[in-house]
């Protein structure tokens, strides 16, 4: 199982928004719809920001948001803030009890 | 509060066996599939099987088969990831986290594995 493509990083000025894309195949991202994100700090576990897609965990802001679209699911978040300065995960179920994490984006905030 | 406890660091030499464990508290523990996630210096996380705490049935990464062994204890709500031949490749922070079928909702603080000659 591969792991789920991601761009290396993104960045964007305070209170702009930025998206993230987590490319997989039809035997992951585009068979199910169970995406979940992640962020995560420096020296931090990961916390759940998204799950099955575009739900958002309570306390989570709402300008985190998630969405499918074949094989590609994103993550966008609106009126970026300083402390949204951190690497994120997209993570999918990949069928036979099996999951499969993306290769990670850095968020930088200008 | 639900929290997921795990052990301390190791360093281990190559070809040797390390076990990591994972104590739950705060809530239900069989209620709850429990992953392992780890995390080599500066890279991704990789997902590496999970546990039922139930019924001890257990799913793992086809990497890592062979190789890791996942258990449960029920009655210190306690489970253990055991990972054999160990090289350096599998120096990392292994993280437990616990799945609600919404995602991973609550991690360990994750136990660093050094493997090294």
């Amino acid at each position: 199982q591969s792991a789920l493509t991601q761009p290396r990083s993104v960045s964007g000025s305070p209170g702009q928004s930025v998206t993230i894309s987590c490319t997989g195949t039809s035997s992951d991202i585009g068979g199910y719809s169970y995406v979940s994100w992640y962020q995560q700090h420096p020296g931090k576990a990961p916390k759940l920001m998204i799950y099955d897609v575009s739900k958002r965990p309570s306390g989570v802001p709402d300008r985190f948001s998630g969405s499918k679209s074949g094989n590609t699911a994103s993550l966008t978040i609106s009126g970026l803030q300083a402390e949204d300065e951190a690497d994120y995960y997209c993570c999918s179920y990949a069928g036979n009890y099996k999951y499969v994490f993306g290769t990670g984006t850095t968020v930088t905030v200008l | 509060q639900v929290q997921l406890v795990q052990s301390g660091a190791e360093v281990k030499k190559p070809g040797a066996s390390v076990r990591v464990s994972c104590k739950a508290s705060g809530y239900t523990f069989t209620n709850y599939y429990l992953h392992w996630v780890r995390q080599a210096p500066g890279q991704g996380l990789e997902w590496m099987g999970f546990i039922n705490p139930s019924g001890g049935s257990t799913s793992y990464a086809q990497k890592f088969q062979g190789r890791v062994t996942m258990t449960r204890d029920t009655s210190t709500s306690t489970v253990y990831m055991d990972l054999s031949s160990l090289r350096s490749e599998d120096t990392a922070l292994y993280f437990c986290a616990r799945n609600s079928d919404s995602g991973l909702d609550f991690w360990g603080h994750g136990t660093l594995v050094t493997v090294s000659s």
